[in-house]
């Protein structure tokens, strides 16, 4: 089992509807959640970290974390052909470790 | 403040031969991790350094290895280059703590021939 998930995609959405990806982990001791954003030939780049239950908003972005079932999601209203990228989702385990999802390809079409 | 700096940005290698690679963090950032980027594989997690020592390794052969000097600035070697190492490879450095985001650089494409 690998320690984070997601659904590879690829996702695609109209312009200005809701995005939504999904994350789950293994190690239930992990303490922090992140997403990032990977545009093609770029390196990621922070979008938003979670690290207690509920919901945290960032502008369009909000981040969703349920620890009892191990879940994180990321979503973005208002889907903006910017956003077209892959999302990774990250887990910091007890160890200080990151481990990274193979990301989900979002495409927003115009 | 300076972000995350890798060298080279592209590497063009013969299979058999050895690389070097090399990050420069974020100052005052001491945790520094390699990763490796391709298609369909996501970030694979190759070893996390944190004042010079490694803390963390990821499932590579001993082929990958890497160190961190006393600035943080970090190498990573892969001796004897197959074809199946040409990737991007990612270096991110972070502050110590749980609460801390790592921040990437941007990348060095290897080419293994």
């Amino acid at each position: 089992q690998k320690e984070v998930e997601q659904n590879s995609g690829p996702l695609s959405v109209p312009e200005g509807a809701i995005a939504s990806l999904n994350c789950t982990y293994s190690d239930r001791g992990s303490q922090s959640f992140f997403w990032y954003r990977q545009y093609s030939g770029k390196s990621p780049e922070l979008i938003m970290f979670i690290y207690s239950n509920g919901d945290k908003e960032d502008g369009r972005f909000t981040a969703q974390l349920n620890k009892a079932s191990q879940y994180v999601s990321l979503l973005i209203r208002d889907s903006q052909p910017s956003d077209s990228a892959t999302y990774l989702c990250a887990v910091k385990n007890t160890g200080n470790q990151f481990y990274f999802g193979t990301g989900t390809s979002l495409t927003v079409i115009p | 403040k300076a972000g995350v700096t890798q060298t080279p940005r592209y590497l063009i290698k013969t299979r058999g031969q050895q690389v070097t690679l090399s990050c420069s963090p974020i100052s005052g950032h001491r945790s520094v991790s390699w990763y490796q980027q391709t298609p369909g594989q996501g970030l694979q997690f190759l070893f996390e350094y944190f004042s010079e020592t490694q803390r963390n390794k990821g499932n590579f052969p001993g082929r990958f290895s890497g160190r961190q000097f006393s600035n943080s600035r970090s190498e990573m070697n892969v001796s004897t280059l197959e074809l199946g190492d040409s990737a991007l490879y990612l270096c991110a450095s972070s502050l110590a703590g749980s609460n801390t985001e790592a921040f990437f650089g941007q990348g060095t494409r290897l080419t293994v021939v």
